[in-house]
């Protein structure tokens, strides 16, 4: 199993809801990403998590949380947004072991959310 | 700091014409190399990447690339483009120096016309 899977497929919310991001896989990675691309955009990385621990955090505000309950599952809360944080927002894993760096990542299908 | 350029936002080919798509880096230190592909409403997969050995590396599909030191390139190149092909590709770099940051590039879009 080489998939990661993400849901919802499409979220619409108001400014001031608060809504989550589930993100699941089942390969065994113990390391999983958080990335948000806008329209003709490359993804640029926003969290990640090594063995369930934050490792990176690029500057993100804190109306984004990310949350890792387990080795399998990636989470990302999401409070009072703006209209300008409608994107796809993309989960990926990768081995997480050894030189993380040649890691080939397992992207998600993604989140398409419109903030209204 | 690291940083990639995709030299083409878009590049059109008939089917079955041959397929160049550019990239270039920059780093201080060494690093590793990707292709990934982004089909429509779709994550990202790995098309292919240079660790170390052999400058010419090839994917399933047809794709192959060649990473240059001496030009910091990693070209995508296939000789026949086929209608399928016709995706978003994004080359990407890591440091040797480890760590899990990957910096893409913003991308091409490749187009294949009848």
């Amino acid at each position: 199993d080489t998939e990661v899977t993400q849901t919802p497929k499409h979220l619409v919310m108001g400014m001031t809801n608060k809504k989550s991001l589930k993100c699941e896989q089942h390969m065994g990675h113990r390391a999983m990403y958080w990335y948000k691309q806008k329209a003709k955009k490359p993804p640029e990385l926003m969290f990640v998590y090594s063995y369930e621990k934050l490792s990176i955090n690029e500057s993100v505000p804190s109306r984004f949380s990310p949350e890792c309950p387990n080795s399998s599952l990636l989470n990302l809360h999401l409070h009072a947004l703006q209209p300008e944080d409608s994107a796809l927002y993309l989960c990926a894993s990768s081995q997480g072991s050894g030189a993380f760096s040649t890691d080939t990542q397992y992207f998600g299908p993604g989140t398409r959310l419109t903030v209204l | 700091a690291q940083s990639v350029t995709q030299l083409d936002s878009q590049v059109p080919v008939f089917e079955e014409a041959p397929v160049e798509l550019r990239c270039n880096y920059s780093s201080s230190v060494s690093v590793y190399l990707f292709w990934y592909v982004q089909y429509p409403n779709q994550g990202l997969q790995l098309l292919l990447k240079y660790l170390s050995g052999s400058t010419l590396v090839e994917s399933i599909n047809g794709f192959e690339a060649e990473f240059k030191k001496s030009e910091t390139s990693f070209h995508l190149t296939k000789p026949s483009a086929h209608m399928s092909d016709a995706a978003e590709y994004f080359c990407a770099v890591s440091e040797h120096t480890g760590g899990f940051k990957t910096i893409f590039g913003a991308g091409t879009r490749l187009f294949v016309k009848a």
